[in-house]
């Protein structure tokens, strides 16, 4: 069973700055991994995918791989109050489970 | 594009009751997973179904079980209900399978008392 670590935070930003999320993950040969939103009484929402090493950027979301030190970390520029959610952390697994979750980080972004 | 599906949003059964949950999923996506999402925990997989047949399952007793029609709405039902069980149940929808992109439903919010 693959496992996903996310520190739970809460992680408090001030509006405008970078907000910084990161998730580790056990297993070297995984080879997509994804960031889910979910605000509070919601539902997750996909809102990256990165499936290389490096950066992949999308507005103002920046998703980065590293899979020699097997983590990857979500950049969230100019945050804004609406920003404030948990962020879920996924890997697809191999074995009996599809996708495995991260408990997730409560992002607040502060007005 | 209609979203996912979840019926009912809500409800209230006390222990050693069963329930029974529905998934429409996106038109035209075939795999249809659950998840059971509990504040300690996180999001647990239940399992998935893939042209109705299950394709994953994950580790919760067999109280839990569930099935896929032909049109690719998915049901699961809880018997014997224990406190436990207290939970949101979230479905997901994918073109292909649930290694990756998955779009959910806005959950079915089962309190168990």
């Amino acid at each position: 069973q693959k496992e996903v670590e996310q520190n739970s935070g809460p992680l408090s930003v001030p509006e405008g700055a970078i907000a910084s999320l990161n998730c580790t993950y056990s297993d070297r040969g995984s080879q997509s991994f994804f960031w889910y939103r979910q605000y509070s009484g919601k539902s997750p929402e996909l809102i990256m995918s990165i499936y290389s090493n490096g950066d992949k950027e999308d507005g103002r979301f920046t998703a980065q791989l590293n899979k020699a030190s097997q983590y990857v970390s979500l950049l969230i520029r100019d945050s804004q109050p609406s920003d404030s959610a948990t962020y879920l952390c996924a890997v697809p697994n191999s074995g009996n489970t599809p996708l495995v979750f991260g408990k997730g980080t409560r992002l607040s972004v502060i007005a | 594009k209609a979203g996912v599906t979840q019926t009912p949003r809500y409800l209230i059964k006390t222990r050693g009751q069963q329930v029974t949950l529905s998934c429409s999923p996106i038109s035209g996506h075939r795999s249809v997973s659950w998840y059971q999402q509990t504040p300690g925990q996180g999001l647990q997989f239940l399992f998935e179904y893939f042209s109705e047949t299950q394709r994953n399952k994950g580790n919760f007793p067999g109280r839990f079980s569930g099935r896929q029609f032909s049109n690719s709405r998915s049901e699961m039902n809880v018997s014997t209900l224990e406190l436990g069980d207290s939970a949101l149940y979230l479905c997901a929808s994918s073109f292909q399978g649930s290694t990756g992109e998955l779009f959910f439903g806005e959950g079915s919010r089962l309190t168990v008392l």
